[in-house]
């Protein structure tokens, strides 16, 4: 069965600093990658997504990932990051395993501090 | 546009009560639809999903079950809620096949006493 791996749960940064979420994926075939994030009291909202092409996506408010095939990856970043990040971030894959159908997988998720 | 409702926001059943969430999809035909279970630490937990009226895969063996009696409603239930039962419930939907991502209900919050 295809998995999501993010490996840090809990991160803090300050104001400014540098962002790198990972992700990596176990699938081999075909992937949709995304993420999400989770604003405190909000729903899921998508942050990105990559179908094919170009492997650097930008999405909102300044995110971007870059989906690496031969490492399965598809790690989020930011260049400098304000207070209202501080979310849950969750990466996502949509494959389709075998002749099943398609199947929307989540990482256990990254939850952001950022200290002001 | 499409809409996605899920209801009720927030539950409280007894042990060994039933149990029943409805989701339903405004605005779109043969919609994907998945339940997720969202607990602290532990990321989305895909419980069921559906392609089709009918057609439930349960990713996860344990107390509850799913139903889509109708294109665009999916229904978790259980017959006797276990403590466990406790969490966060999430419905979602995309559109059929991979290249779209998914709408996300506002979650249903279940305290199983």
């Amino acid at each position: 069965a295809q998995s999501v791996s993010q490996h840090n749960h809990h991160v803090i940064l300050s104001e400014a600093a540098s962002l790198e979420l990972g992700c990596n994926y176990s699938y081999g075939g075909t992937v949709n990658l995304f993420w999400y994030v989770q604003y405190p009291g909000q729903h899921l909202q998508l942050l990105l997504k990559y179908f094919s092409g170009d492997p650097l996506v930008k999405g909102i408010k300044g995110f971007e990932a870059e989906f690496i095939k031969s490492k399965f990856s598809f790690n989020l970043r930011k260049p400098s990051v304000q207070w209202s990040d501080t979310a849950e971030y969750f990466c996502a894959v949509n494959a389709k395993p075998g002749a099943g159908s398609y199947q929307l997988t989540f990482g256990k998720g990254t939850k952001l501090s950022v200290i002001p | 546009s499409q809409t996605i409702h899920q209801w009720p926001a927030t539950l409280v059943q007894p042990v060994g009560s039933p149990l029943s969430l409805e989701c339903t999809v405004e605005g779109t035909s043969n919609p994907n639809l998945y339940w997720y279970r969202q607990a602290a630490g532990r990321g989305l937990q895909l419980l069921f999903y559906s392609v089709g009226i009918g057609q439930i895969s349960s990713e996860v063996p344990q107390n509850l079950s799913a139903s889509r009696p109708q294109d665009r409603q999916f229904i978790l239930s259980s017959k006797k809620l276990l403590l466990s039962d406790s969490g966060f419930y999430l419905c979602a939907w995309s559109v059929f096949g991979g290249r779209t991502e998914a709408f996300f209900g506002q979650g249903t919050r279940l305290t199983v006493v």
